[in-house]
């Protein structure tokens, strides 16, 4: 089974501008989680989607925004770039085992660059 | 609000057993994970353990919870120097999102 796949990897984007990162899911996983990882603040939740709904979302801007299709892969979206958003963007998708446990598996994550 | 924290670095001798800590707020959490990142990667499930639960042991790794101090660990025995990396443990409490540790550095030297 393929892993969870992100696109682009690498990004270098200019202040105020904006951006849209990818992410594949793990077939036959509905859920999908995105995460901003930056040395300062470490791993913060931004947003869950689940069959194309917003379940659950984290402490964000509204620049920040998210959305999935019906084949569950996700897109993320940064409008008006800042310094600050500079991070690796990881992704995670999930799957709830027989038990309820809810396993997330990571994909690479997109390294943004904002100059 | 939900808090995680860890110790932020940690160096053994290979062949040593290694044990990292970490510590929660959320007395509601229901399932805790250990993950593993290294350099210019993602990261990697290690394993995890259901709230009720004592003890988990998983090959060479071996979490211990005590939830009435809240306090979760990892063991890994017989450390290698493949097993250097960032370990973030992780807690899924009553609002179902994932709050993550701030990360402990296992650095393993020969």
């Amino acid at each position: 089974k393929a892993g969870v796949t992100q696109t682009p990897r690498y990004l270098i984007k200019t202040r105020g501008q904006q951006v849209t990162l990818s992410c594949s899911p793990i077939s036959g996983h509905r859920s999908v989680s995105w995460y901003q990882q930056t040395p300062g603040q470490g791993l913060q939740f931004l947003f869950e989607y689940f069959s194309e709904t917003q379940r659950n979302k984290g402490n964000f801007p509204g620049r920040f925004s998210g959305r999935q299709f019906s084949n569950s892969r996700s897109e993320m979206n940064v409008s008006t770039l800042e310094l600050g958003d500079s991070a690796l963007y990881l992704c995670a998708s999930s799957l709830v085992g027989l038990a309820g446990q809810e396993t997330q598996y990571f994909g690479p994550g997109t390294r943004l660059l904002v100059l | 609000g939900e808090d995680v924290e860890q110790s932020l670095f940690l160096s053994v001798r290979e062949g040593d057993s290694s044990v990292i800590n970490c510590t929660y707020t959320d007395s509601s959490s229901t399932y805790l994970y250990w993950y593993k990142q290294e350099p210019g990667a993602g990261l990697q499930l290690l394993t995890y353990i259901f709230s009720n639960m004592d003890m988990k042991q998983d090959q060479r790794l071996t979490v211990l919870l005590n939830k009435k101090d809240k306090h979760l660990s990892l063991r890994i025995a017989d450390t290698q120097t493949g097993d250097s990396a960032i370990y973030f443990c992780a807690e899924r409490g009553n609002t179902d999102k994932l709050i993550f540790g701030t990360g402990t550095r296992l650095q393993v030297f020969p």
